[in-house]
């Protein structure tokens, strides 16, 4: 099974400021004959489903707002939220589904500073 | 407006079964692949399963529930099931239905239902 390991598991940040959330994966989500990464980022808010906000690891979804920026490194991806507004705060979570079992990371708490 | 709603969840005891329903609209329902998801209270998400669209109907389980569920979809109906059978106290959560981007199981999941509450206790 691929493991996906977020960094940090909570993270507060003022409102404006940047907000940066890893992902590692425990081996490559390169689907090579698409050049496209495999991996996802969603936003939970309480009491609500997920969120997609981006997905091929970097192409973000219609209507998020361009604060949320997503990329790869290998086998390392980033989400950051470039500055970061109230209704931000929330779990985010990457998922691989490159290879079955399609795993998600543990999730990042993020709150306001 | 894609919409998802899913049906079925409840109390059940341990060896039971149960049979969740995802009723779809808003998009052309046979063209895409289909997930469930699931999330105990207070904890991380879990993917389950995957359905791909209509074709091969190619379908993927996580290791802890493969051979007690089944994946299916009427595409006539514009409904997705999942058969949970041999339920045990760890099945409990909510479980999310999901719609994929594309035919392919291999995609996230760009939008979900509100989900159904599954729970295995005696």
């Amino acid at each position: 099974d691929i493991v996906m390991t977020q960094s940090p598991d909570s993270l507060a940040v003022s409102l404006g400021e940047r907000a940066t959330i890893n992902c590692k994966s425990s081996q490559s989500v390169l689907y090579s004959s698409k050049n496209k990464n495999y991996l996802g980022w969603y936003q939970q808010k309480p009491g609500q489903p997920p969120k997609l906000l981006i997905n091929w690891a970097s192409t973000r979804e219609s209507g998020v707002p361009d604060r949320f920026i997503g990329s790869a490194s290998g086998t390392d991806f980033t989400l950051t939220i470039s500055s970061l507004q109230a209704e931000d705060v929330a779990v985010y979570y990457c998922q691989q589904y490159y290879s079955v079992p399609f795993t998600f990371g543990q999730g990042t708490r993020l709150e306001i500073k | 407006e894609v919409q998802l709603l899913e049906s079925g969840g409840g109390l059940v005891q341990p060896g039971g079964s149960l049979r969740l329903s995802c009723a779809a609209s808003g998009f052309t329902f046979s063209n895409y692949g289909m997930h469930w998801v699931r999330q105990a209270a207070g904890k991380g998400l879990e993917w389950v399963s995957s359905i791909s669209a209509t074709g091969d109907g190619s379908t993927k389980y996580t290791d802890s529930v493969r051979g007690r569920f089944a994946i299916s979809r009427d595409n006539s109906k514009d409904t997705l099931y999942l058969q949970m059978d041999s339920l045990r106290p760890e099945d409990t959560a909510v479980y999310y239905c999901a719609k994929g981007p594309g035919s392919s199981a291999f995609t996230p999941s760009d939008y979900w239902g509100q989900g159904t509450l599954v729970i295995v206790s005696s």
